[in-house]
């Protein structure tokens, strides 16, 4: 049962352009959506997340889409760097539900 | 302090070996996790306290059984595993308000 779905394994995007990073639910119960950034042999960072009653936020280089009627999440870096090359999830959580759901994580690799 | 500790940070047990894996916060955080990752694979949930008690149990077969003595502190304690247990496991707490996570870094575990 795969209610979250990020479909691309990977991505290569060259420094300074933009990355655009997907996520697809099938749950409309899910109201609180989040990013996490994941460096090998480290624990998943928090990023920046979106509540069900916006449509985007923004924070610094780092921007979140929300568009629920297509039930998409995206997030977008602009630009790139390559400090940002990492695996990237996005959480989907349920209002007043301590359950978070990850995707499977999209890899990026931002090129110099 | 806005860190969630694990110790160890690697470990390598036996199948019949009886361990534990720790987890610390004080950031004043009600709900602590315990999640298994495989390589490749998103955090998968395990255990859920709140309010240092046992909220979600996803089916984790009883070779896994958690303890959280007080707020600050949750234990995953180990016996019994099989090979195919050696994963990272990651502890995250939130404020129950809040619905980002702060991850620890993880314990790499491999049962020989």
């Amino acid at each position: 049962d795969q209610q979250v779905k990020q479909n691309s394994p990977s991505l290569s995007v060259q420094e300074g352009r933009i990355s655009i990073l997907n996520c697809d639910y099938t749950n409309s119960m899910f109201d609180y959506f989040l990013w996490y950034k994941k460096y090998p042999a480290e624990g998943p960072t928090f990023l920046i997340s979106i509540s069900s009653i916006k449509d985007k936020n923004e924070d610094g280089r780092f921007t979140v889409f929300l568009n629920k009627s297509a039930k998409h999440l995206s997030l977008h870096i602009v630009p790139s760097q390559p400090g940002d090359s990492a695996v990237y999830f996005c959480a989907l959580r349920a209002y007043n539900n301590n359950d978070m759901r990850f995707g499977a994580g999209t890899r990026l690799t931002v090129k110099p | 302090d806005t860190e969630v500790t694990q110790t160890p940070k690697h470990l390598v047990m036996g199948m019949t070996n009886k361990k534990s894996l720790k987890c610390e916060q004080h950031m004043g955080h009600r709900a602590m996790y315990w999640y298994k990752q495989k390589a490749k694979k998103p955090p998968e949930l395990m255990f859920v306290y709140s309010y240092e008690k046992l909220s979600i149990n996803e089916s984790v077969p009883s070779r896994f059984s958690p303890e959280c003595p007080n707020s600050s502190l949750l234990n995953l304690h180990l016996h019994a595993l099989q090979p195919e247990d050696s994963a990272l496991y990651l502890c995250a707490s939130s404020l129950r308000e809040n619905y980002g996570y702060t991850f620890g870094s993880g314990t790499r575990l491999t049962v020989v």
